[in-house]
């Protein structure tokens, strides 16, 4: 089955740039989406359609993508930064949805 | 505002069923497609299935296919997923999400979530 990769953890200092990849075989005809959870809470949606950012959506979230590569890039990472994220694609069949695993983000 | 409200969990012998509701506000359903994600405890968020705004098209994980089925009705604005078969893999907290847009090949990613419902299955 189809498999989008993340790395499990990363780290920043507050102010500094955490960058999250998620690597797929599908990623260069199919979007790549993030989302942030917050322990406890549903998923926000942070990045659509590889680099747009949703409304109330802080300008440091960023995203890009290239091959089969999409990375979130958080520009200035904030204590409130803190949170599981994920990406989300679709397989080959452009519509069944995979998710990877998440990435723990410790801004510290 | 969107609202998505999810209701139906609970404890469930494995074997046996239950069925999610997904009662949606806010915003015109008959005119989105619909998710369903659940998350294991500690774990990863999975996708599990998706309808299309007139139901016409379902589509599901391969880990739940044959097992769970999801439909609408547009009328009472609700989301269900049926859950038959039930296995101790299934524990999750489960979450309805809306799709912003369907085209005649795919539906987006979800924009907006339900808090979930949790389903143990459990002996």
């Amino acid at each position: 089955s189809y498999e989008l990769t993340q790395p499990p953890s990363v780290s920043v200092s507050p102010g500094q740039t955490a960058r999250i990849t998620c690597s797929g075989d599908a990623l260069p005809k199919n979007y790549a989406y993030w989302y942030q959870q917050k322990s406890g809470q549903a998923p926000v949606l942070v990045i659509f359609e590889d680099s747009k950012r949703p409304s109330g959506i802080p300008e440091r979230f960023s995203g890009s993508s290239s091959g089969t590569m999409a990375t979130l890039t958080i520009s200035g990472a904030q204590v409130e930064d803190e949170a599981d994220y994920y990406c989300y694609s679709t397989d080959s069949s452009g519509i069944r949805g995979v998710f990877g695993i998440g990435t723990k983000v410790t801004v510290l | 505002q969107v609202q998505l409200v999810e209701s139906g969990g609970g404890v469930v012998q494995p074997g046996r069923s239950l069925r999610l509701s997904c009662s949606a506000s806010g915003f015109t359903f008959s005119n989105f497609g619909m998710h369903w994600v659940r998350q294991a405890p500690g774990k990863g968020l999975e996708w599990v299935a998706l309808i299309w705004d007139d139901g016409s098209n379902k589509y599901y994980a391969d880990s739940v296919k044959g097992r769970f089925t999801i439909s609408r009705d547009n009328f009472k604005n609700t989301l269900y997923l049926q859950v038959n078969s039930l296995r101790a893999e299934d524990t999750a907290v489960y979450h309805c999400a809306r799709s912003p847009y369907c085209s005649g090949t795919t539906c987006y990613a979800p924009d907006y979530w339900g808090q979930g419902t949790l389903v143990t299955v459990s002996s």
